[in-house]
């Protein structure tokens, strides 16, 4: 079984540009979350996702970060315009059957590691 | 709000040594509790997992068990290798509206040397 997938692997901006993430969720998962690790804290819940639906977006910076799962499976997390203490690592989670209730295992993707110079 | 401390580290133990990482949690109801290991470049692993008091979690020789009594979920392993240098997670999950979402500690980081 596939796991959850993330491109790119590493992205380098200069402040103040815009940059995309992308996530592909484990086949048939309906529960997608986007988390931002900072270097040496753990993992922060930015948006969590139920199907194409937002559960919370409570923690998300709407103010320059926006996500979409617009048909239920795939997500793209977008920052614009970025500042220098958005370097981070931004993870893909997902958990839990279409249909089904979320459960409350998620398995997570290798994470995009970003750099704002 | 949850919560969830454990011990800083980072910590530096000979191979085969005994292993103690501390997590304790602050949490409203009845969390799931979670180990999470992340390996050098790599995404986090779920480890183990418990959902009830007194459950044990063990996975690769890793153990812990839920204590609702001291709010404690340590991760130990008998004898570490090597390859067991990571960060440790420890996480807890508290169902809301349908949603299971986790809540991390600031993760220790763990260096085995031979």
């Amino acid at each position: 079984e596939a796991g959850v997938a993330q491109s790119p692997r590493y992205k380098i901006i200069e402040k103040r540009q815009s940059v995309a993430f992308w996530c592909n969720p484990i086949s048939g998962h309906a529960t997608l979350y986007w988390y931002q690790q900072i270097l040496g804290q753990g993992p922060k819940l930015l948006i969590q996702f139920q199907n194409n639906g937002v559960v919370d977006d409570s923690q998300l910076p709407k103010d320059r970060f926006s996500a979409e799962r617009l048909k239920g499976v795939d997500s793209t997390l977008k920052i614009q315009p970025a500042k220098l203490e958005d370097s981070a690592v931004y993870l893909c989670a997902s958990s839990g059957l279409a249909g089904v209730m979320s459960t409350d295992t998620q398995y997570f993707g290798p994470g995009t590691r970003l750099t704002v110079l | 709000g949850d919560s969830v401390t454990q011990m800083e580290g980072p910590v530096t133990l000979s191979e085969e040594a005994f292993l103690t990482i501390n997590c304790t949690y602050t949490a409203t109801g009845y969390p799931s509790l979670f180990w999470y290991v992340q390996y050098p470049g790599e995404g986090l692993q779920l480890l183990l997992k418990a959902t009830k008091a007194d459950d044990k979690g063990s996975n690769k020789g890793f153990e812990a068990t839920y204590r609702k009594e001291t709010t404690s979920f340590h991760l130990e392993k008998g004898s570490v290798q090597v390859s067991d240098s990571a960060v440790y997670f420890c996480a807890l999950s508290e169902p809301g509206a349908g949603s299971y979402q986790l809540t991390f500690g600031k993760g220790t980081k763990l260096s085995v040397i031979p």
